[in-house]
């Protein structure tokens, strides 16, 4: 079983809304990912959890909080969004294997599109 | 920073095989090439990855050039749902971050 899943599918938030996507995997990875994917563009790495620590933030604006609450779940919290901010929002999960140099394939979920009014 | 170039879009007939080329003329002794595609809408999907040998498995090929600065991604026999942007990227050398590059716009054409 190689599935990601990702909750809602679809949200729609105003720019004063906190709202929060949610992603899951039961395939006993311990890094989990998430990527933002504007229209017609390539996914961009957002954040990195590793072992259910941060590991990396791509100097992400504050105003996208994730949260990893165990090494099947991670969220993405959402406060004071702008427009531009709406996108897919692309979660993924790998083995996880921190400083190894063997390969980490990564599963995608099917994303959350979210759109900011 | 992008580590890899690809066309912007290509067409193949309905049942002929599909080369889909790649470069990364700067990766690293033991950086792996991962291959991905991502048909409309929906989350990228793991296709091959290979470092230095030719690899195959059910979906596709992953031919890599000796020098390793350039890969092609072969779909044997193309599909009408093979019409996807397939995505070439160069797995960071530490770390697990992957930095996708542009994509292939591929159109299977009937």
């Amino acid at each position: 079983d190689t599935e990601v899943t990702q909750t809602p599918k679809h949200l729609v938030m105003g720019m004063t809304n906190k709202k929060s996507l949610k992603c899951e995997q039961h395939m006993g990875h311990r890094a989990m990912y998430w990527y933002k994917q504007k229209a017609k563009k390539p996914p961009e790495l957002m954040f990195v959890y590793s072992y259910e620590k941060l590991s990396i933030n791509e100097s992400v604006p504050s105003r996208f909080s994730p949260e990893c609450p165990n090494s099947s779940l991670l969220n993405l919290h959402l406060h004071a969004l702008q427009p531009e901010d709406s996108a897919l929002y692309l979660c993924a999960s790998s083995q996880g294997s921190g400083t190894s140099r063997s390969t980490d394939t990564q599963y995608f979920g099917p994303g959350t599109r979210l759109t900011v009014l | 920073d992008a580590k890899t170039t690809q066309p912007t879009s290509m067409d193949c007939a309905e049942g002929r095989a599909a080369n889909l080329p790649c470069n990364h003329s700067t990766i690293s002794g033991n950086e792996y090439v991962y291959w991905y595609r991502q048909i409309h809408s929906q989350g990228p999907q793991y296709i091959i990855h290979g470092l230095k040998n030719n690899e195959t498995n059910e979906m596709a090929s992953l031919i890599i050039t000796e020098d390793r600065k350039s890969s092609t991604l072969i779909l044997p026999h193309a599909t009408l749902r093979d019409t996807a942007v397939y995505y070439c990227i160069v797995r960071a050398y530490t770390g697990n971050q992957f930095y996708f590059g542009t994509g292939t716009s591929l159109t299977v054409i009937p």
